[in-house]
């Protein structure tokens, strides 16, 4: 069956990088998208960006141009998403999603990751 | 501020019909399909509706989804007490080269 399994849990202080994985089974790891998306508390869906697997290519939400990072190890179909520069702001869950296209539906997400950034 | 405009509350009495209506414009809505998704609280959230219109295998035909335009409903019937939860749409942006989402529903089941 289809999974992406996310990493624990995170606690930042300000200014620093967090990097998220996002380990995918159940199906061709190449053959889908995967979308990064946050969740600040108590808020809603926020896209971040999406990378293609099978060739490593990203598109980032303008938002975050800059201090996002999102690459892939194919040899573990593991995604990584790294934001840098963190601050308070960022506290969030950060979902991975996996989507056959660029445009197509997000069928399928990890269980989240929550990331606090606090001094 | 969303780019998609959803009420940010809607609320039925179990067995009633409830709309949530998704507002865009004619660089998302109005030129790409648009998706669903429930979000029950403290879980990952969950695609409902795709394409405007198409069920998942394993969502209930209780849940319906239409587009007009540069609108969108998702529809649904035979309300239950699960399907308290916040209810999010999604599309493509052609202007941002980018997802935008509503900035979600939130469903009570009186």
């Amino acid at each position: 069956q289809v999974q992406l399994v996310q990493s624990g849990t995170e606690v930042k202080k300000p200014g620093a990088s967090v990097k998220v994985s996002c380990k995918a089974s159940g199906y061709t790891f190449t053959s889908y998208y995967i979308h990064w998306v946050r969740q600040a508390p108590g808020q809603g869906l926020e896209w971040m960006g999406i990378i293609n697997p099978s060739g490593g290519s990203t598109t980032y939400a303008q938002k975050f141009q800059g201090r996002v990072t999102m690459t892939r190890d194919t040899s573990t179909s593991t995604v990584y998403m790294e934001l840098s520069s963190l601050r308070s702001e960022d506290t969030a869950v950060f979902y991975c999603a996996r989507a056959v296209e660029m445009a197509a539906a997000h069928d399928f997400w990890g269980q989240g990751t929550l990331v606090t950034v606090s001094s | 501020q969303s780019v998609l405009t959803q009420p940010p509350s809607a609320s039925g009495t179990p067995g009633q019909r409830v709309t949530i209506s998704c507002s865009g414009s004619s660089s998302n809505i109005g030129s790409n399909y648009v998706h669903w998704y429930q979000q029950l609280p403290g879980t990952a959230p969950k695609l409902l509706i795709s394409r405007n219109n198409r069920r998942p295998s394993g969502v209930p035909d209780r849940f319906s989804g239409s587009k007009s335009g540069t609108s969108a409903s998702l529809a649904i019937s035979g309300l239950r007490s699960e399907d308290e939860a916040d209810y999010y749409c999604a599309t493509w942006d052609d202007s941002l080269s980018g997802w935008v989402f509503g900035g979600g529903t939130k469903l009570t089941v009186l």
